[in-house]
Parts: structure tokens; C-alpha cells; sequence
């Protein structure tokens, strides 16, 4: 499974774009990028998922490049509720349910 | 669907008790998994299961024990509880191939 390596902690304002970006240098042809937010006291839930070039949902964006050995997440427009952890998770969909999360990316937004 | 969930919330047990912490899943999901969150750390996989009757172990499976007899449940039985086992659980499940993996809202334990 390939490892994935995030920054630890980032800080943003209400209203502001935010960019966190996973580094996934061993991904294999199979892997999909995934990410999840976890609110304190909760469990993890889905963001977004892709495979290459970008993904959009009503949430997020999904930035991967051609050589797929990064990834970005970005969130536009954050505020105060977007305060949570964010885990970037590579691998096969045979894979998942079997997956470690990561340390994951402390995002705290402020006023 | 009530989706998937755990019981207790919270339990409290002393150094060499037994206990089985349970989780139900509503939504006819194959996979199904158990997850340890220490203070400031990521998820770790303890167990998971790919169908009723089959279970496999995770990163940090030693002290736990699983079984998946139905679709629907997959509980975790701590042997004999180690104040290392002190941890919030999250139990997981999906279906083969699908995108995203849905949690419970996890049971928080303290071993003393």
C-alpha cells in the first residue's frame, strides 16, 4: 500500500481557499487518492475520491497531476465548521476497509 | 437506516477484565472493520472482515479478537484489557469496491 505524507497542521481565515496537499511518490496503477474529514469525537466521513486530473463535488476539489505521486485537496471558502482533520488514504477499491489512516492534516480555520 | 453503529458510548474497565464492544450495520455491507484512535493519532486497523465467516487482522490486532457471524455485526472482544488498550474505537463497513467506508460513532474506552 503506498504511504502517504501530509503536513501536520495548517492554518487558514474564514472565506479563504485552503490547499492541502498528500504525497504518494510509490502509487500504484490501481490506486485511488481518497479523502476523508474527521470532526472531533466522530468518526471519519468521505470527502472526495479520484484517480487522476481533477474531481469536483458539492464539497471539495480533487487536484492530481499526470505523474499521480501528489495530490491536492482543496476547499474553498472554508469557515469555522471546516475545523477538522484531514486524512489522505491511497489505494486499491479491493483495498479499502483495510486501510490505516494517517496522522492526517490538523486544519484549523479562524475568525 | 440507522447506518452503523456501536455500543457502549463509553466504557470504563479495570486491568484484566473482558468486554465486547458491538457494532451493527444496517446497509447489507460486505466489508466491515475495526479501528483504535489514540489522543492525536490517526486511525490504526485493528481487525476487518470481507464477509460473514472471514476476518483477517490489521496492524495492531494483538489483545482483540473478532468474529463476523452475520453480515450485520462484527464485534471486538478484548481478552484481558491492558491500560494500553485505553483508546477510542471506530467500526467501519462498505461494500467491495465502493468509494467511501462508513463509520460508527465510536465507543471510547479507559482501562485502568
Amino acid at each position: 500500500l503506498a504511504k502517504t505524507t501530509q503536513p501536520i497542521s495548517m492554518d487558514s481565515y474564514e472565506g479563504q481557499e485552503v490547499n492541502i496537499t498528500c504525497s504518494h511518490n510509490n502509487i500504484a496503477t490501481n490506486d485511488y487518492i481518497t479523502w476523508y474529514q474527521q470532526f472531533p469525537s466522530q468518526g471519519p466521513r468521505f470527502i472526495i475520491q479520484g484517480y487522476k486530473t481533477k474531481v469536483t463535488n458539492e464539497v471539495a476539489s480533487l487536484f492530481i497531476p499526470a505523474d499521480r505521486k501528489s495530490s491536492t485537496l482543496s476547499l474553498p471558502r472554508v469557515s469555522l465548521s471546516d475545523t477538522a482533520v484531514y486524512y489522505c488514504l491511497v489505494g486499491d477499491r479491493a483495498s479499502y476497509g483495510k486501510l490505516t489512516f494517517g496522522q492526517g492534516t490538523i486544519l484549523t480555520v479562524h475568525p | 437506516n440507522a447506518g452503523v453503529t456501536q455500543t457502549p458510548k463509553f466504557q470504563v474497565l479495570k486491568t484484566g477484565q473482558s468486554m465486547t464492544l458491538q457494532c451493527a450495520q444496517d446497509m447489507n455491507h460486505e466489508y466491515m472493520s475495526w479501528y483504535r484512535q489514540d489522543p492525536g493519532m490517526g486511525l490504526r486497523l485493528i481487525h476487518y472482515s470481507v464477509g460473514a465467516g472471514i476476518t483477517d487482522q490489521g496492524e495492531v490486532p494483538n489483545g482483540y479478537n473478532v468474529s463476523r457471524s452475520t453480515t450485520e455485526d462484527f464485534p471486538l472482544r478484548l481478552l484481558s484489557a491492558a491500560p494500553s488498550q485505553t483508546s477510542v474505537y471506530f467500526c467501519a463497513s462498505s461494500r467491495p469496491n465502493q468509494e467511501t467506508q462508513y463509520f460508527g460513532p465510536g465507543t471510547r474506552l479507559l482501562v485502568l
